[in-house]
């Protein structure tokens, strides 16, 4: 199937700063690009959907001036975490769809286990 | 809106026997995809088996199952011939019209030996 990359696969930041999480389709054009949040214990939280090219769509209560979500390329999106707090800190998973996706194709990244301290 | 209910929260299965997942959904769209995934403590998500709304037969996949009823909205997973390393948490998600997949709370499979 189909290969989604994240990097880092973990990062660690100060309170107050920003980091950004990368998200790549390695051998697919991903015209939508998905992201979640997943804290320990817990489901997978849809925060954001970007399609390639436009402003992404947030979530209801997910602040999209603390998220920025960028999708300029059909192999890349980025999520930045903008002044990050230690509530901040969570296991994020990207998820990518091609336009000639299958209806059961949709492929997740390994996930970015970010640490606020 | 879409909803996703998953009300086990945890599971016990004895090796080799089969367990039964239950996932139920409620949606307004007539067209829409359902899901499992599994995740090991790796937090990989890995794609266990896709059943669509008007696919007629129930969808299988090696050991996998889906019991399908619609008319009931439940998409349950069937593991057969549980295995030790299926141990790991169990995710029904569904995708509607609005191409967003979400996701119920989980299931957390224990395999005994």
């Amino acid at each position: 199937g189909a290969v989604v990359s994240q990097h880092p696969s973990w990062v660690i930041c100060k309170s107050g700063t920003s980091v950004k999480i990368e998200c790549r389709s390695l051998d697919f054009q991903a015209t939508t690009m998905f992201w979640y949040r997943q804290f320990p214990k817990q489901s997978l939280m849809l925060m954001a959907t970007s399609n390639e090219g436009s402003k992404a769509t947030y979530e209801q209560g997910v602040e999209k001036d603390k998220f920025l979500i960028n999708h300029a390329s059909l192999t890349l999106s980025t999520l930045t975490v903008t002044s990050a707090h230690p509530e901040d800190s969570s296991f994020y998973i990207c998820s990518a769809r091609g336009l000639a996706s299958l209806s059961y194709e949709q492929y997740f990244g390994p996930g970015t286990r970010l640490t606020v301290t | 809106a879409q909803k996703i209910t998953q009300t086990q929260p945890g599971m016990f299965v004895q090796e080799k026997e089969a367990v039964t997942l239950d996932c139920t959904y409620d949606t307004s769209d007539p067209s829409y995809g359902l899901f499992w995934y599994k995740q090991p403590s790796s937090g990989e998500m890995i794609f266990l088996i896709y059943q669509g709304s008007y696919d007629q037969q129930n969808a299988t996949e090696g050991r996998y199952s889906l019991n399908f009823q619609k008319a009931r909205k439940s998409a349950n997973l069937v593991i057969s011939a549980s295995q030790l390393g299926d141990s790991a948490m169990y995710f029904c998600a569904m995708r509607d019209r609005n191409n967003d997949m979400r996701f119920g709370a989980g299931t957390r499979l224990t395999v005994k030996p």
